[in-house]
Parts: C-alpha cells; sequence; structure tokens
C-alpha cells in the first residue's frame, strides 16, 4: 500500500512562505491533490493534477513535483492559511485505493 | 450548484452494522467518469479514504476494510450508501462523502456526519 509522509506541523510567519511536502512512492508516478481544512469543516481542494488552482482559489497556493516529493507552497501566508493540509493521489494497484498523507498542521505566528 | 450531504445515526453500538447515505444534487453517477467516495476521519487524526463508487458501478475499497465494508448506489435518487459491519469503538469519525470527476480530485465534499460507536 501507499504511504504519503508529512510533516506533523509547520509554523511561519505571515507574509512569509510556507512549503508543504509529501513524500511517497508513486509521487511522480500520479497526480497528486492538496487539501485545505480548517477547524471543524469538510476538506476544500486548493491544488490538483499537482500544480493546478481550482477556480476560486488564491494564486498565492501553488503545487509542484519533483522526483518522489510534493510540495505545496502558500506565498504572502495569511492568518486564515492557518489549517491542516493533506496531500492525496490515487494507487497504483488494481484495487485503486485512495491515499491521504499524514497531514501537517499550519500554524501563522 | 453540486452539493453532497451525509445521513446515518450520530450513535452505534459495537457489533453492529452502521448504514450512511450520501443525498447529493447538482451531478449525476449516470455520468461518465463521475465517481463517490467515503471518507473518514477519526477525532483528531488524519482523512483515510475508505471506498469509491463509479459511474459504470465499479467498486473499490480500502484494503484494510474491505471483508466490512458495501458501498451502493441509487442514480435516480442521485444516492449513494455506505454500509459497515462490525462496528468497533475504533470506528468512530466523522465520515463524509465526496466527488470526483474529470480530474479525479475531490472537488466537492459533505459537510461530514459525526458516528460515535459505544455501548
Amino acid at each position: 500500500s501507499s504511504v504519503m509522509t508529512q510533516p506533523p506541523s509547520l509554523s511561519v510567519a505571515p507574509g512569509q512562505t510556507a512549503r508543504i511536502t509529501c513524500g511517497g512512492d508513486n509521487i511522480g508516478r500520479k497526480s497528486v491533490h492538496w487539501y485545505q481544512q480548517k477547524p471543524g469543516q469538510a476538506p476544500v481542494l486548493v491544488v490538483y493534477d499537482d500544480s493546478v488552482r481550482p477556480s476560486g482559489i488564491p494564486e498565492r497556493f501553488s503545487g509542484s513535483t519533483s522526483g518522489n516529493t510534493a510540495t505545496l507552497a502558500i506565498s504572502r501566508v495569511e492568518a486564515g492559511d492557518e489549517a491542516d493540509y493533506y496531500c492525496q493521489l490515487w494507487g497504483t494497484s488494481s484495487y485503486h485505493p485512495g491515499v491521504f498523507g499524514t497531514g501537517t498542521k499550519v500554524t501563522v505566528l | 450548484q453540486v452539493t453532497l450531504k451525509e445521513s446515518g445515526p450520530a450513535l452505534v453500538k459495537p457489533t453492529q452494522t452502521l448504514t450512511l447515505t450520501c443525498n447529493f444534487s447538482g451531478f449525476s453517477l449516470s455520468t461518465t467518469g463521475m465517481r463517490v467516495s467515503w471518507i473518514r476521519q477519526p477525532p483528531g487524526k488524519a482523512l483515510e479514504w475508505l471506498a469509491r463508487i463509479d459511474w459504470d458501478d465499479d467498486k473499490f475499497y480500502i484494503t484494510s476494510l474491505k471483508t466490512r465494508l458495501t458501498i451502493s448506489k441509487d442514480t435516480p435518487k442521485n444516492q449513494v450508501v455506505l454500509t459497515m459491519t462490525n462496528m468497533d469503538p475504533a470506528d468512530t469519525a466523522t465520515y463524509y462523502c465526496a466527488r470526483t470527476w474529470a480530474n479525479w480530485a475531490f472537488d466537492y465534499w459533505g459537510q461530514g456526519t459525526l458516528v460515535t460507536v459505544s455501548s
């Protein structure tokens, strides 16, 4: 089964750039999607297919992949960006399992 | 406008069977490429994908829970149902349904429903 590892937490000052990594064997072979989840709310898609922003997501959110690592970058961080962030992809087995990363709590100082 | 909403019991006893319903609008599961998944999140923990049903009635399950899960759809009613047998306190979680379509990402989510397993 696929395991997608993220740092448990990340602290960033307002106006700086937060970079959240997601490591896994299938990254590079499968598209990675990123979700933002604020307390008590359902997740929201912020990047799909590695680097595409859905309509309504600020340009400050960007995604990239290199080797076995995907990265979500949030530039000019704002207090409202404080949330949990999850990466996700679909596995390569014939069972097509969905896999989420372990999640990263982003704290805005 | 796409919406999804989960419904089901808030409390179930250990060993009981849980039945959750996802009612959706704004799209049809008869559309090619449309898929609905169930995802859960124990309190304070990460998201976990559970199962998926596709427009062509293909079904997929997380390997670790495959023997306990059944996903089905009622296309005319715009519903997807998940049953989970032999519930355990470790299954206490918020359960979400979510849609994927062309880009395979979960682009729309329900609000989630908290299910507590306790005697």
